[in-house]
């Protein structure tokens, strides 16, 4: 059973650059979050899909912020014209969705530096 | 609404001495509760988590967990603290519908002394 993976581990960039981060979940589970944490914070949730519907999405998710999970999969979260204010840890996390009792996973996160 | 609070920012305890961590929560109803461990630069690992039943929750490294419905609380313990438990801990809510998201507290940082 292998975990929740992301891609890439670090990233720097850019004022103004575009990033695009990848989660691949555990593999038989069908939905798929993802939460931003700031230092000294605990993670705060961004955006979730069921299957490849994304079903909600927080007012911390700008317009500059989009989130794909094409064929309920894999997801990306592409951040357009970054600023630096984006520098944090983007962390995915999984689960199966049985209607009850849901457990999320987490993957080792993204860690977002912009210059 | 719904929130966690986790009133300490940094515990520092000796090694193997015991360890108890404070959560507390915000909620109309009952909800579903979990501790997550975070190592420097690591993502989240699951240590517990609290459905319903049996108040007193078992997890792995040897924490358990009691929920108090009547301090709204899921205060985490450990009898004895090794060094390798050094990390930032979360607790975590769910409001245990369909929509799953976590609402987590600030974290506490766990500092051990050898």
């Amino acid at each position: 059973d292998t975990g929740v993976s992301q891609n890439p581990r670090h990233k720097i960039t850019k004022r103004g650059q575009n990033v695009t981060f990848r989660c691949d979940p555990i593999s038989e589970h069908n939905r798929l979050y993802w939460y931003r944490q700031t230092l000294g914070q605990g993670p705060e949730f961004l955006t979730y899909f069921q299957n490849e519907a994304q079903l909600e999405k927080s007012r911390l998710l700008s317009d500059r912020f989009s989130a794909e999970r094409p064929k309920g999969s894999f997801s990306t979260l592409e951040i357009q014209r970054t600023e630096q204010g984006d520098s944090a840890m983007y962390l995915c996390a999984s689960s199966l969705d049985r209607g009850y009792q849901e457990t999320q996973y987490f993957g080792p996160g993204t860690r977002l530096l912009v210059l | 609404a719904q929130s966690v609070t986790q009133p300490d920012i940094h515990i520092t305890v000796s090694e193997g001495a015991s360890l108890e961590l404070r959560c507390n929560y915000s909620y109309g109803a009952t909800p579903y509760l979990f501790w997550y461990v975070q190592s420097p630069g690591q993502g989240l690992q699951l240590l517990l988590k609290y459905f319903s039943g049996d108040t007193l929750v078992q997890g792995i490294k040897g924490f358990e967990a009691e929920f108090k419905r009547s301090q709204s609380s899921f205060n985490l313990r450990k009898p004895s603290v090794h060094w390798s438990d050094a990390a930032e801990y979360f607790c975590a809510l769910d409001r245990g519908s369909t929509l799953g998201r976590l609402y987590f507290g600030r974290g506490t940082q766990l500092t051990v002394w050898p």
